[in-house]
């Protein structure tokens, strides 16, 4: 059975630093990973989606990478800002049923200014 | 881009109560749509997969008569929470594919609404 964990649950760093999440899975028969961004009481927003055959991927200050053989993915935020404070969900698709995303706990960042 | 709009975006109502909740593609068609849950500071938890036209497939442990769902048009899944009692309460998030972005085996994300927050007294 697929399980995704997130490490840390909380992070809270000074505006304007470079900062990693953590995310890994127990089984790498996977489609792709995705990182998702969560507001509080809202739905998920989608930020970057890395394809099994992929290493990495990046948009704007973010960047993930993918780590399919070790289980383990990391979403790098560079020049942190207080507008990105949120909760980080990583999900990944599980081979053979795509469609199954299984998420992780979350981190839950704070940036202050 | 695709959008999917949730509603009611909150309620709370009466322990005993049937509460609807309706999932939209806006923008897209979507054979099938996907029920999820999120307790406080956890993550989210595959309830159902809902599938136009036919009975949805409901994950281990999730009662089908608690909840119904009903994909009835390609924009369109329901999902009532039957006599909902204070367990109920959590975060209700669906998600959706888009027709056009290939089969459900293809590596193309799911569009996630802004989720329900229903609360039971």
């Amino acid at each position: 059975k697929q399980e995704v964990t997130q490490i840390p649950a909380a992070l809270s760093v000074p505006e304007g630093e470079n900062l990693v999440l953590n995310c890994s899975f127990t089984d790498s028969a996977i489609y792709n990973l995705q990182w998702f961004r969560q507001d509080p009481g809202k739905g998920l927003t989608s930020l970057l989606l890395i394809q099994s055959s992929q290493r990495e991927q990046t948009s704007g200050r973010l960047n993930a990478s993918l780590d399919k053989s070790s289980g383990r993915s990391t979403l790098y935020i560079a020049a942190s800002q207080p507008g990105d404070s949120a909760t980080y969900l990583c999900a990944v698709s599980p081979r053979p049923k795509a469609q199954k995303l299984v998420f992780g706990q979350g981190t839950r960042l704070t940036i202050n200014p | 881009g695709a959008v999917v709009s949730q509603h009611p975006s909150w309620v709370i109502c009466k322990s005993g109560t049937s509460v609807k909740i309706e999932c939209r593609s806006l923008d897209f068609q979507a054979t099938t749509m996907f029920w999820y849950r999120q307790f406080p500071k956890q993550s989210l938890m595959l309830m159902a997969t809902s599938n136009e036209g036919s009975k949805a497939t409901y994950e281990q442990g999730v009662e089908k008569d608690k909840f119904l769902i009903n994909h009835a048009s390609l924009t369109l899944s329901t999902l009532t929470v039957t006599s909902a009692h204070p367990e109920d309460s959590s975060f209700y998030i669906c998600s959706a594919r888009d027709l056009r972005e290939g089969p459900i085996s293809s590596n193309q994300p799911q569009h996630f609404g802004d989720g329900t927050r229903l609360s039971i007294l």
